[in-house]
């Protein structure tokens, strides 16, 4: 039963591109959460999704994030012309339910922007 | 929000030591997992333990919820346990019981 597939596991993007970051769940999981690591910080709450909806994006930066979890296929996090302050630690988990089942992380997709 | 706090910060032991990491929170909540995050950064689930013990290995994990803090303990440490234990709450409450509040971790460093 393989867990939560992120990938890439880095990427390197120059300023002004946009960085596409992936997540597949773990199989039967509907619901999907994105998380980022700053430098010297823990985990922050960006976005929940369910299959097609956007449940919550109260974490996420107002320009230039979107994330979308399709009927078919990964949850993708963009972010359109990058900045170095986007470099950080972006991570995405999956739960069965709201939370009562617990969340599987998967490893993680390191953001460099030179 | 709720406040999660972890300690100590840093702990730095000799192979074969064992080590308890405490994580207090302020709020109730339905939710406590904890993590590792090992030096190439990956996060790796430990335990969802929201009250109870669990054991896995030489590792386990005690919460109380009753009194807001949860232990976690290695025996025979290893090398391979280095690297950062971060402590996760869910609160509960009305309408977003699915945010995950993490602690600031602790660093742990196990030496040969």
């Amino acid at each position: 039963n393989a867990g939560v597939m992120q990938n890439p596991r880095h990427l390197v993007r120059r300023r002004g591109q946009e960085a596409r970051l992936r997540c597949s769940p773990v199989k039967g999981h509907s619901h999907v959460y994105w998380y980022r690591q700053l430098p010297e910080e823990g985990l922050k709450f960006m976005v929940y999704l369910q299959k097609e909806n956007i449940i919550d994006e109260s974490g996420m930066p107002k320009e230039r994030f979107s994330a979308e979890f399709p009927k078919e296929g990964p949850s993708i996090l963009r972010i359109q012309q990058v900045v170095r302050g986007d470099s950080a630690a972006y991570f995405c988990a999956s739960s069965k339910g709201q939370g009562k089942y617990g969340y599987t992380f998967g490893s993680g997709t390191r953001l460099t922007v030179v | 929000g709720i406040q999660v706090e972890q300690s100590p910060p840093d702990l730095i032991l000799q192979e074969g030591a064992n080590s308890t990491l405490r994580c207090n929170f302020s709020d109730s909540v339905n939710n406590l997992q904890w993590f590792h995050q090992n030096p190439w950064g990956q996060l790796i689930n430990l335990f969802y333990i929201p009250s109870g013990t669990k054991q896995n290995g030489r590792l386990s994990a005690t919460t109380v919820a009753t009194e807001r803090y949860s232990l976690l303990y290695i025996s025979s440490s290893q090398t391979t346990d280095s690297g950062v234990y971060f402590c996760a709450v869910e609160r509960i409450s009305g309408g977003s019981n699915y945010k995950l509040t993490f602690g600031k971790g602790t660093l742990l460093t196990v030496n040969p």
